[in-house]
């Protein structure tokens, strides 16, 4: 049910940099729609990370960061740490009036 | 601070009904666009429903004709009134404000699990 894509999975060393994908299409992304993401850690409920495209909400480390492109988007995260192990998804809208998430990214921290 | 708490969920067998309750406390309801999304047990997340501050209501089609999004002014709280239930409905519910248009969701409540077995 997930109309955007992304990887199942990326990993890093504390203090590297690791990038999400998040792929589109014409009725979403690539129509304009803003993209959103998330951090959910385990067993918690997902938390704003950043909002429109690159905005990061109040609290939230400058280490992350978003950005879009025609149909895509990504998230890195830089000067990785131990306590952004979790799982991430990108949200946008879809032209079929619906909102749409990603299928999700588990981070690891090796 | 902006607090959404969820209720109600729990088993259910497959065809009843249950009722979920999100109540929030340091912002109003019926001011904001209120929505509901779910978790599958070890799956993604998934857009349920909508509804507008003018009490525009709107639904994933996996739900339509099933499910009901309602508020209460007065209690300051959003409802879903789950119909029909069926095994692919079982999830984590959780309500969260919806900000901007079409917009994001922020914040979320900590969510309530129901599960539809026999």
């Amino acid at each position: 049910q997930s109309v955007l894509t992304q990887p199942p999975s990326v990993s890093g060393a504390p203090g590297q940099r690791v990038t999400i994908s998040c792929t589109g299409s014409s009725s979403n992304i690539g129509a304009g729609y803003d993209v959103h993401w998330y951090q959910q850690l385990p067993g918690t409920a997902p938390k704003l990370l950043i909002y429109g495209n690159s905005n990061r909400p109040s609290g939230v480390p400058d280490r992350f960061s978003g950005s879009k492109s025609g149909t895509s988007a990504s998230l890195a995260i830089t000067g990785l740490q131990a306590e952004d192990e979790a799982d991430y998804y990108c949200q946008s809208y879809d032209s079929s009036l619906s909102w749409v998430f990603g299928t999700g990214t588990k981070v690891t921290v090796l | 601070e902006v607090q959404l708490v969820e209720s109600g969920g729990g088993l259910v067998q497959p065809g009843g009904s249950l009722r979920l309750s999100c109540a929030a406390s340091g912002f109003t309801v019926s001011s904001n666009y209120m929505s509901w999304v779910r978790q599958a047990p070890g799956k993604g997340l998934e857009w349920v429903s909508v509804i507008y501050s003018g009490g525009s209501t709107y639904y994933a089609d996996s739900v339509k004709g099933r499910f009901t999004i309602s508020r209460h002014n007065s209690k300051n709280t959003l409802y879903l009134q789950m119909n029909s239930l069926r095994a692919e409905d079982t999830a984590v519910y959780y309500c969260a404000s919806l900000r901007g248009y079409p917009g994001w969701f922020d914040p979320w409540g900590q969510g309530t699990l129901v599960t539809v077995s026999s």
